[in-house]
């Protein structure tokens, strides 16, 4: 069965500092992956997709980024966090062609300070 | 550019009651109108999705009512239960003749059943 990681859970950290996320999956291959960000009381934002190894792209300009350095492999990083970063940061994967199903990982909830 | 308008923002039913929750969208080129059900500090799940070519699709207690016409779909849960009690998030999904398929989701109903 397929498994979705992310990791850290929760993390403060101060304006300024560098941001990195990660998230892996399990079982199956070539998926398509996703990163979003949940504001409080707000919808579901996606923020990056990826097809392939090395194919990020990105949906909302901003002071993130995303790479893909291995099929099952996503990272987001940010090189220097804004207060407006904080939020719940949800990554996801779905089968390559066309799937309205996209699974979930357990999300990591970052508080910039 | 918001493509789908949900409402309530947050709805409290009392067991055993029915659970309505409704979306507007503004495009008449999605592929799937699915819903996802999230619990707190966990990610969404999918919970129940309609194809445009069928007007109802009902799985146990949870139904989706579609309305190709008037570009709406909604979300009932029959029977509501506590265990229900969750943000519920509508969304339309364009598998846009590529690999990508884009979800753009609501921006979720808080549902609350009292016990």
């Amino acid at each position: 069965s397929q498994t979705i990681h992310q990791w850290p859970a929760t993390l403060v950290q101060p304006v300024g500092s560098p941001l990195s996320l990660e998230c892996t999956v399990e079982g199956t291959s070539n998926p398509n992956l996703y990163w979003y960000r949940q504001a409080a009381g707000r919808g579901l934002q996606l923020l990056f997709y990826s097809v392939g190894i090395g194919q990020i792209s990105s949906e909302v300009p901003q002071n993130l980024s995303a790479s893909r350095p291995q099929d099952r492999q996503f990272i987001l990083s940010s090189k220097k966090l804004l207060l407006s970063d904080s939020g719940f940061y949800l990554c996801a994967w779905s089968v390559r062609v066309g799937a309205h199903e996209q699974y979930f990982g357990p999300g990591t909830r970052l508080t910039v300070t | 550019q918001q493509q789908v308008k949900q409402s309530p923002q947050s709805l409290i039913v009392q067991k055993g009651g029915i659970s309505i929750i409704n979306c507007a969208y503004e495009n008449t080129a999605f592929d799937y109108f699915p819903w996802y059900q999230q619990f707190p500090g966990k990610g969404p799940a999918l919970l129940i999705a309609i194809r445009p070519d069928v007007s109802e699709k009902k799985e146990g207690r949870f139904t989706i009512s579609f309305n190709k016409s008037a570009k709406q779909f909604s979300l009932h849960i029959m029977d509501s239960q506590p265990g229900d009690s969750a943000t519920y998030f509508c969304a339309v999904f364009n598998a846009g003749g590529t690999s990508y398929g884009k979800l753009t989701f609501g921006q979720g109903t808080i549902l609350t059943v009292h016990p």
